[in-house]
C-alpha cells in the first residue's frame, strides 16, 4: 500500500497547552482515517476515527481534522494532561473494504508538567 | 471491541534460535493480523491469519521466517524462526478491519 507520514516525530509541549499533531497520506481513494496512542509498553490504542464524508471530528479531549484537498489529517488534544505522552499513529484505509490500515510513522507527543 | 492477550511481553533470546509467540482474543474472528513495529518505527504488516487456510504474507516476509499458525477462530501463533539481532522489535497481533484493537505486543530482543 501507499504509504503514511508525519510530519514531526517529536512534539513537547506543556501541561495544559493544546497539541496538535499532523499526518500526510498519499492514497486519495483512502476515506477513513484513524487516530492510534501508543504508550510505552502498550499495543497502540484507538483515540477517534473520521469518514471522508467529514472535515470535522470531535472526542473527548481530541478533535480530528480532515483536508481531502491536501490529503492532510490532524489530531487536536485540547489541555494537554502527562498521560497524553505517548506516540500517536495515523492510519488511513477504504472503509469496508478488505484493506489493512496503513500506518503512519508515529509522532512521539512529550508533556511536560 | 476486543480483548487480546499477548505472550510473552517481552523475552531475551540467542541468535539462531526461535520463539513462538502467542495471541488470545476473547471473541471470534475471522481474520488475525501480525504486525512488526521495529525500534522508533511504525507498524508494518507482517500476514494476515486467516482460520483455516495459509496465512498471507505480506512483501518482505516469508512464511520460513515467520511460520504463523491459527488453529481456531480465537487464537494464532507467530514464530520468529533462525533470529538475528535485525529481528529484535515488537511483535503485535490485531483483530478488526475497520477499528484495529492490539494485543499488548512482545518486545523481543535478539543477542
Amino acid at each position: 500500500g501507499e504509504s503514511v507520514g508525519l510530519h514531526l516525530p517529536t512534539l513537547s509541549v506543556q501541561e495544559g497547552d493544546n497539541s496538535i499533531i499532523n499526518c500526510a497520506y498519499s492514497n486519495s481513494a483512502s476515506d477513513y482515517f484513524i487516530w492510534y496512542k501508543q504508550e510505552s509498553g502498550k499495543g497502540p490504542q484507538f483515540i477517534i476515527d473520521i469518514r471522508s464524508n467529514m472535515d470535522k471530528r470531535q472526542g473527548q479531549r481530541v478533535t480530528v481534522l480532515l483536508n481531502k484537498t491536501v490529503k492532510h489529517l490532524s489530531l487536536q488534544i485540547a489541555a494537554t494532561q502527562p498521560g497524553d505522552s505517548a506516540v500517536y499513529f495515523c492510519a488511513d484505509k477504504l472503509w469496508g473494504g478488505s484493506y489493512i490500515p496503513t500506518f503512519g510513522r508515529g509522532t512521539s507527543l512529550i508533556v511536560h508538567p | 471491541s476486543a480483548v487480546i492477550s499477548q505472550k510473552p511481553s517481552r523475552d531475551i533470546c540467542q541468535r539462531g534460535t526461535s520463539l513462538t509467540i502467542q495471541c488470545q482474543v476473547d471473541s471470534q474472528v475471522t481474520m488475525m493480523f501480525w504486525y512488526r513495529q521495529q525500534p522508533g518505527q511504525s507498524l508494518t504488516l507482517i500476514a494476515t491469519a486467516n482460520q483455516g487456510s495459509e496465512a498471507t504474507y505480506e512483501s518482505g516476509f516469508v512464511i520460513d521466517k515467520f511460520p504463523i499458525s491459527r488453529p481456531n477462530l480465537t487464537f494464532s501463533t507467530l514464530t520468529v524462526s533462525n533470529m538475528s539481532p535485525e529481528d529484535s522489535s515488537i511483535y503485535l497481533c490485531s483483530v478488526g478491519q475497520t477499528e484495529a484493537f492490539f494485543g499488548q505486543g512482545t518486545r523481543l530482543t535478539v543477542v
